[in-house]
């Protein structure tokens, strides 16, 4: 399996514009997972999806953010409009193969400047 | 609110050294602990998951243990090499949540020198 796709790899955007992350979860994985990582807060959980439903948006910073899954093989993160605050790394994560339901396995992640 | 911590933030170690790693978290309520290491630029690999009701988990040269009554997990790495130089993070899973949502802890960045 190639693991959870994450696409770009890199985004550098100006303040004020749209901004969609892409993920595509390990085949067969029931739960999909969108953390962003900087330095000052580490890794936080923004959202995540059971069988394509939002179960928790918790993380969610503000409604500048939406995030959506429209089938088991894709999910997008999308911030609009975007500002140099949201700059940071975007990862990926998917779970729930059987027999494994607890280990999450992350993608490369999206580092995100926003200029 | 669950909180973890990570101490120290950072590690140096000359190569054949055991490393010590260590985590602790403030609600003992935990369903499991899981232990990650992440390279520079890259994304979180899982090293090794302990449930709540084991005590220790081994992997090759890896060994985390759990205590939860204390509150606290160690990730020991026995004679360190430097290709083990990486981040290494624990995350820990709350009984009463559904699904996998886990809370990090902010680190540990270990460097091994040959």
């Amino acid at each position: 399996d190639a693991g959870v796709i994450q696409s770009p790899r890199h985004e550098v955007t100006e303040m004020g514009q749209e901004v969609t992350l892409r993920c595509k979860p390990i085949s067969g994985h029931d739960y999909l997972f969108w953390y962003r990582q900087t330095m000052m807060r580490g890794l936080e959980l923004l959202i995540y999806f059971n069988n394509n439903v939002p179960i928790d948006d918790s993380g969610m910073p503000e409604d500048r953010f939406s995030a959506k899954m429209p089938n088991a093989s894709f999910s997008t993160l999308k911030i609009q409009p975007s500002e140099p605050r949201d700059s940071a790394v975007y990862f990926c994560a998917s779970s729930g193969l059987a027999g494994n339901t607890d280990t999450q396995y992350f993608g490369p992640g999206t580092r995100l400047t926003v200029l | 609110k669950q909180e973890v911590t990570q101490i120290p933030a950072a590690l140096s170690v000359p190569e054949g050294e055991n490393l010590v790693l260590n985590c602790s978290f403030t609600d003992s309520a935990i369903y499991n602990l899981q232990w990650f290491r992440q390279d520079p630029g890259k994304g979180l690999t899982s090293l090794l998951l302990i449930q709540s009701s084991q005590r220790e988990q081994t992997s090759g040269r890896l060994n985390a243990s759990l205590d939860k009554s204390s509150g606290r997990s160690t990730l020991y790495i026995a004679a360190s090499q430097p290709g083990d130089s990486a981040t290494y993070l624990c995350a820990v899973h709350p009984w009463e949540a559904a699904g996998n949502k886990l809370t990090f802890g902010g680190g540990t960045r270990v460097l091994v020198k040959p």
